[in-house]
């Protein structure tokens, strides 16, 4: 068990449709990444949050959005949904200081139909 | 270009052997990460390994060890005494720049498939 929680497991919902992804990263870690893994772009870091603030963006597109809020859970909103989107969407935490690994959720799987 | 590079889309190795799995990369910085990862067909990611750049000795975890060669900016795995439970996708992945916090850059992956 890494101690990232991710919620919900699996999602199945319909093109055109919003859904929220929820993170809960480790105790202490201040720092939250969002990864998208699909069979084509492989995995793709999306967006990076540390202790409530945007750090760094990746190839995240503008129906993607994200939020780290006080106590330091995530969101990654995800609206106007296409087939295309379907994808294992990770959340990872890491500590402030030390080159350490960063510690992965279980992943939610999205399926858009 | 392509920061992370696994050429092997798949390898198979028998139980109980040694197998190696390659993985270059491309950066300009003098301080970066390198990792691996093992995705099971579960799908969550594991944490196999660490080297830093200025790490001088090659490191190991166990059955795993991480031949590093920096000139060639190269930084293979080797898995000693292959287990059933190794079949899995690998990846290697880099973090760039002094921070500890920066994000990740990953590799395609390879399929290892441990054969009895």
């Amino acid at each position: 068990d890494s101690g990232v929680t991710q919620t919900p497991k699996h999602l199945i919902t319909a093109t055109g449709q919003r859904v929220t992804l929820r993170c809960s990263p480790r105790s202490g870690d201040l720092s939250v990444y969002w990864y998208q893994q699909s069979l084509d772009q492989g995995l793709q870091f999306l967006i990076q949050y540390y202790n409530g603030e945007e750090r760094a963006k990746g190839n995240i597109l503008e129906r993607f959005s994200a939020q780290q809020f006080p106590d330091l859970h995530s969101e990654l909103n995800l609206s106007s949904l296409e087939l295309g989107d379907s994808a294992l969407y990770f959340c990872a935490s890491s500590v402030l200081r030390g080159n350490t690994e960063a510690f992965f959720g279980q992943g939610t799987r999205l399926t858009v139909v | 270009a392509q920061k992370i590079t696994q050429t092997q889309p798949g390898m198979f190795v028998q139980e109980k052997e040694a197998v190696t799995l390659d993985c270059t990369y491309d950066t300009s910085d003098q301080s970066y990460g390198l990792f691996w990862y093992k995705q099971p067909s579960s799908g969550e990611m594991i944490f196999l390994i660490y080297q830093g750049s200025y790490d001088e000795q090659n490191a190991t975890e166990g059955r795993y060890s991480l031949n590093f060669q920096k000139a060639r900016k190269s930084a293979n795995l080797v898995i000693s005494a292959s287990q059933l439970g190794d079949s899995a996708m690998y990846f290697c992945a880099m973090r760039e720049g002094g921070t500890s916090y920066g994000k990740l850059t990953f590799g395609q992956g390879t399929i290892l498939t441990v054969h009895p």
